[in-house]
Formats: C-alpha cells, structure tokens, sequence
C-alpha cells in the first residue's frame, strides 16, 4: 500500500512564479520528512527535510510546509527557475532512514 | 568523494536469464539500501543492509530476488530468473548512520529491461 502519495504526477510553471508540490501520507508514525530532487539519468538527491515537531522549514528558495492534522506536506519553490526542472520525491520515515517510504514522484517543468 | 557507484547503467536480458547489479557505497558509509522505481509505485525499498549484514529483507518482492554484501566496498542485488515485470530502475544508496540527520545518498541507477 502507498503511504506517501503524491497525487500530481506533472506540473508546468512559469519561470519566476511560485511551484508547490503536494504530497500526503497515511501513517500517522511518521515524524520525518524529506523531499528529494531527480535530474533525468541520475539517482535522486536530497533537497529539504522537515521534522514532526516543525511545521515550516526553509532552504533559501525552497520552503517545506508540514501540516500534521491533515498529514500533507507541501514544497514551495519562490521563484522558480528552468533549472528547478526535475522529478520531486517526497518522502516519509520513522526516526530511522530503514523504513523511509517515497512517493511516486512529480515532474515539475519550468518554462522560461 | 566520488559518491555511490552503479553498474550497469544500463541493462538489457531475455526473461529467464540471471541479471547482476552491482553497488560499491561511500566510503565510510555503513548503511546500505537497494531501491526499485518504478511509474505506479515510485521508489521501493527492497533490502538493506548494516555493516555488511542483510537487516530488513521484506521488500524483495519474491525468491527470484537476492543481495549480498560481501564487504563494506561492494553490493550486489541478483535476480534469478528474471521477468519483464522487473523491469524497473534499481537503485542503490548509502548512509553514515541510521538517523534522518543522514539522507541517503544515491547512485545514479541501473535501468534493467527484460524483453
């Protein structure tokens, strides 16, 4: 069973707008999550995480907005630019990376 | 650092005959874990290991499916026989601790077809 969903496969922005990917989760065990970015012909890299007892963290452009009662979280990429292009995994874990579960990923395209 | 290292990149087998894919993890890295992406179902964990040793074997989806990790340096993951519903991208990450202050660190996949 999935659980960790992220429910848009696709999204397209404008360069300079704002991207948000969503993403949501079942398991209410979780208390650490991450997103990881994917460039096509390579391996996933990590790009933000965000921990059960926060609910906003923020790495420069990129801010990750955790809302526990609805278990979703959501990253915002301000302004997005054409190199910000890639697959976006969301991910979930326990205090430990073993039991990390991924989503099945998004594909944000932004066009110049 | 050279990071985790795959091979092969890529990989292309008739269904029945054995496929080998291989990992050698960061050094100094002690945790150790093979993945499967595919469309429907992103990225599943299928194994991974702890200094050397197998801990967590429930996601490698049958007996066709097996790894090992002979030394610190090196990892395989082997199915046997294969079927053209593996085909997949299998990658393979490493950690230096079981904690999330360490995220995985990936290499840059096999994409295994099998015809």
């Amino acid at each position: 069973d999935q659980q960790v969903k992220q429910n848009s496969p696709s999204l397209s922005v404008q360069e300079g707008r704002i991207s948000i990917l969503n993403c949501d989760y079942t398991n209410s065990m979780f208390d650490y999550f991450l997103w990881y970015k994917k460039y096509p012909a390579e391996g996933p890299t990590f790009l933000i995480s965000i921990s059960s007892i926060k609910d906003k963290n923020e790495d420069g452009r990129f801010t990750v907005f955790l809302n526990k009662s609805a278990k979703h979280l959501s990253l915002h990429i301000v302004p997005s630019q054409p190199g910000d292009s890639a697959v976006y995994f969301c991910a979930a874990s326990g205090p430990y990376n073993n039991d990390m579960r991924f989503g099945a990923g998004t594909r944000l395209t932004v066009k110049p | 650092d050279a990071g985790v290292i795959q091979s092969p990149r890529h990989e292309v087998t008739e269904m029945g005959q054995e496929v080998t894919l291989r990992c050698k993890p960061i050094s100094g890295h002690d945790y150790l874990f093979w993945y499967r992406q595919t469309m429907m179902r992103g990225l599943e964990l299928l194994i991974y290991f702890n200094n050397n040793v197998p801990i967590d074997d429930s996601g490698m989806p049958e007996d066709r499916f097996s790894a090992k990790m002979p030394n610190a340096s090196f990892s395989t993951l082997k199915i046997q026989p294969s079927e053209p519903r593996d085909s997949a991208v299998y990658f393979c990450a490493s950690s230096s601790y079981r904690s999330y202050n360490s995220p995985l660190h990936f290499g840059n996949g096999t994409r295994l077809t099998v015809t």
